[in-house]
């Protein structure tokens, strides 16, 4: 029982340094998600994908990348990291049916010094 | 565009007392859903229910009750009988029905329960 992978689980950039964060999941959902989660705040969606081959700005995706090239994968591209993106990132992914609900990973704590 | 509002950011109680969580939310959709998830001190993401707008009947799942009340557009979250176990950070979250379909979530409320 999968469900939704991270990789890595932490991870420590010098500003300027390029990274990317994993996301698999396992289900065959269509619908995957980035979204980040500042101290003491919500979650903030910054990219997301409809399906394969597809995929859309949420609210803050300044400085990311996304790509889908596969049903089960949608790294998150993280160029020219900035202090501002320290932050801990959540991948989620849900089916197409009306339930709504998202499956959400363990997170990744990014810290950009 | 949606919003969720969590106007308590921090509560503490004593264990054994009951304790609500308030949510307010705003959506043009005539169809949509809300979810309540905890965030315990290990960091993930649990979830606790999901409710769909056309059923507005309370919820009670062994400590936990939610009351759904669309005339005010409010999503509260009731623990009875709270315990050290439930200190976490909870998050109401509305979702879209169509289109993109991602959450949208409130701030967060602390909650933190004292022996």
């Amino acid at each position: 029982n999968a469900g939704v992978t991270q990789t890595p689980k932490f991870r420590i950039l010098k500003i300027g340094q390029s990274m990317t964060l994993q996301c698999a999941q396992d289900m065959n959902h269509n619908y995957m998600y980035w979204y980040r989660q500042d101290p003491g705040m919500g979650l903030k969606l910054i990219y997301y994908s409809v399906g394969a081959g597809i995929t859309d700005k949420g609210e803050v995706p300044n400085g990311y990348n996304v790509s889908r090239s596969t049903t089960e994968d949608f790294p998150l591209r993280l160029e020219l990291a900035a202090p501002s993106q320290t932050s801990v990132y959540f991948c989620a992914s849900s089916s197409s049916s009306a339930t709504g609900e998202l499956f959400f990973g363990e997170g990744s704590r990014l810290t950009v010094l | 565009a949606q919003k969720v509002t969590q106007a308590q950011t921090e509560i503490s109680v004593v264990e054994k007392e009951d304790v609500t969580l308030d949510c307010v939310y705003e959506t043009r959709d005539t169809t949509y859903y809300l979810f309540w998830y905890k965030q315990p001190p290990s960091g993930e993401l649990v979830f606790l229910i999901r409710r769909n707008s056309f059923d507005e009947q309370n919820e009670i799942s062994g400590r936990y009750s939610w009351n759904f009340q669309k005339s005010t557009s409010s999503f509260n979250f009731t623990i009875t009988a709270s315990q050290v176990v439930d200190s976490a950070v909870y998050f109401c979250a509305l979702s879209e029905e169509a289109g993109r379909r991602a959450l949208t979530f409130g701030s967060g409320t602390r909650l933190q329960v004292q022996p």
